[in-house]
């Protein structure tokens, strides 16, 4: 139980370009979502969070307008990096709470962003 | 602001050597303080929630302990498989969600 899958793995794309990730609650439901950012060997830093059905609620010094997050379902979130730079390279990691309360975050696989 | 700090930053034990992992931390209005194990390239997997002082829980080689101060996951005999990051969170209502701060984790190495 509590399997959440992210697609894709890994993708490269080109500077310039947008890239959109999945987040998928595989066996629950999920009220809330939660994108990660994880630099390599450093720890996760949140990113922003998303309530099913409603805005986002993004951390300080994150771009809203460069990572839309939509959570248009109890078991799908995504991230969208728009207008993708090198810097955007990263690690992002989405987790997902259930909705029957507890307070535990089951977190994906990852995805690994290179832009080039 | 919630703090977790996470000491060693690494370890390196031999097979069976058994050990324990820090995790103190400062947070207003503690809602679960979690263990997580992260291998190279992969998201983290749970291990354990703690919610109160004084609270344990076990699973298989690991157990976790919780103080109002500090956290410690206990390793007993490992083996090289238990080699992989250990992340601690402690998890405090910030704005209108419950929101997870992360240490840096610590590097376990079992060397067979």
């Amino acid at each position: 139980g509590a399997v959440v899958s992210q697609h894709p793995s890994w993708v490269i794309c080109k500077s310039g370009t947008s890239v959109k990730i999945e987040c998928r609650s595989l066996d629950f439901q999920a009220t809330t979502m939660f994108w990660y950012r994880q630099f390599p060997k450093q720890s996760l830093m949140l990113m922003a969070t998303s309530n099913e059905g409603s805005k986002a609620t993004y951390e300080q010094g994150v771009e809203k307008d460069k990572f839309l997050i939509n959570h248009a379902s109890l078991t799908l979130s995504t991230l969208t990096v728009t207008s993708a730079h090198p810097e955007d390279s990263s690690f992002y990691i989405c987790s997902a709470r259930d909705t029957t309360g507890s307070y535990e975050q089951y977190f994906g696989p990852g995805t690994r962003l290179t832009v080039t | 602001e919630d703090q977790v700090t996470q000491s060693p930053e690494a370890l390196r034990l031999q097979e069976g050597e058994s050990s324990s992992l820090n995790c103190s931390y400062t947070v207003s209005g503690l809602r679960g303080l979690f263990w997580y194990r992260q291998d190279p390239g992969k998201g983290p997997e749970f291990l354990f929630t703690l919610y109160s002082a004084g609270e344990e829980k076990e699973k298989e080689r690991l157990k976790a302990t919780l103080t109002k101060k500090e956290s410690f996951l206990h390793i007993t005999a490992p083996k090289p498989e238990d080699s992989a990051t250990y992340l601690c969170a402690v998890q405090a209502w910030e704005g209108s969600n419950y929101k997870l701060t992360f240490g840096k984790g610590t590097l376990l190495t079992v060397n067979p």
